[in-house]
């Protein structure tokens, strides 16, 4: 049973525009999510991470949301470029634990 | 520092043979994961470990898989015999008592025939 889930498997974007990324999630104790960005044959690179006190966090061109009573978590780049284009996943964890649940991955491509 | 080393980058064996996968975490790393990517699951933890004392091992799938944390810059992990289903691509990540995020080394695509 997947616990932290990426329903949309792919998304293309132009160059410019806004990518939208959305996670969502079915354990309310988590309190702890990131986001993480994979190239092909690379192990996937930390992005950026919000705690469940809080409900955005921005770096750069990157923005993560959450709404907890919706249990959904989303990750905005603004704007897109040709570089973002990679497979990102969405990761929960709970309190005291060190582990990190994964979803399945949304396929980015963003197109010149 | 080098990052998160994971050898062999590719193995190829034969249903039923023994398969060892090998990481080196991060120095000064004290926690170290194995995930296991695939299609359908996406990133699934099997395995981690703290000081080198395994924590939490519900994700491993069977017996088949074993693995190993002998001192505090190795790590292996392990499967006897490995089955067509096992072809995934193996990931060990590490991470320190501070920090959030994981270092993932560059992974392992394992193919079983």
């Amino acid at each position: 049973d997947q616990q932290v889930k990426q329903n949309s498997p792919s998304l293309s974007v132009q160059e410019g525009r806004i990518s939208i990324l959305n996670c969502d999630y079915t354990n309310s104790m988590f309190d702890y999510f990131l986001w993480y960005k994979k190239y092909p044959a690379e192990g996937p690179t930390f992005l950026i991470s919000i705690s469940s006190i809080k409900d955005k966090n921005e770096d750069g061109r990157f923005t993560v949301f959450l709404n907890k009573s919706a249990k959904h978590l989303s990750l905005h780049i603004v704007p897109s470029q040709p570089g973002d284009s990679a497979v990102y996943f969405c990761a929960a964890s709970f309190s005291g634990t060190y582990k990190y649940i994964f979803g399945t991955g949304t396929r980015l491509k963003v197109l010149a | 520092d080098a990052g998160v080393i994971q050898s062999p980058r590719h193995e190829v064996t034969e249903m039923g043979q023994e398969v060892t996968l090998r990481c080196k975490p991060i120095s000064g790393h004290d926690y170290l994961f194995w995930y296991r990517q695939t299609m359908m699951r996406g990133l699934e933890l099997l395995i981690y470990f703290n000081n080198n004392v395994p924590i939490d091992d519900s994700g491993m799938p069977e017996d088949r898989f074993s693995a190993k944390m002998p001192n505090a810059s190795f790590s292996t992990l392990k499967i006897q015999p490995s089955e067509p289903r096992d072809s995934a691509v193996y990931f060990c990540a590490s991470r320190t008592d501070s920090h959030y995020g994981y270092t993932f080394g560059s992974g392992t695509r394992l193919t079983v025939v």
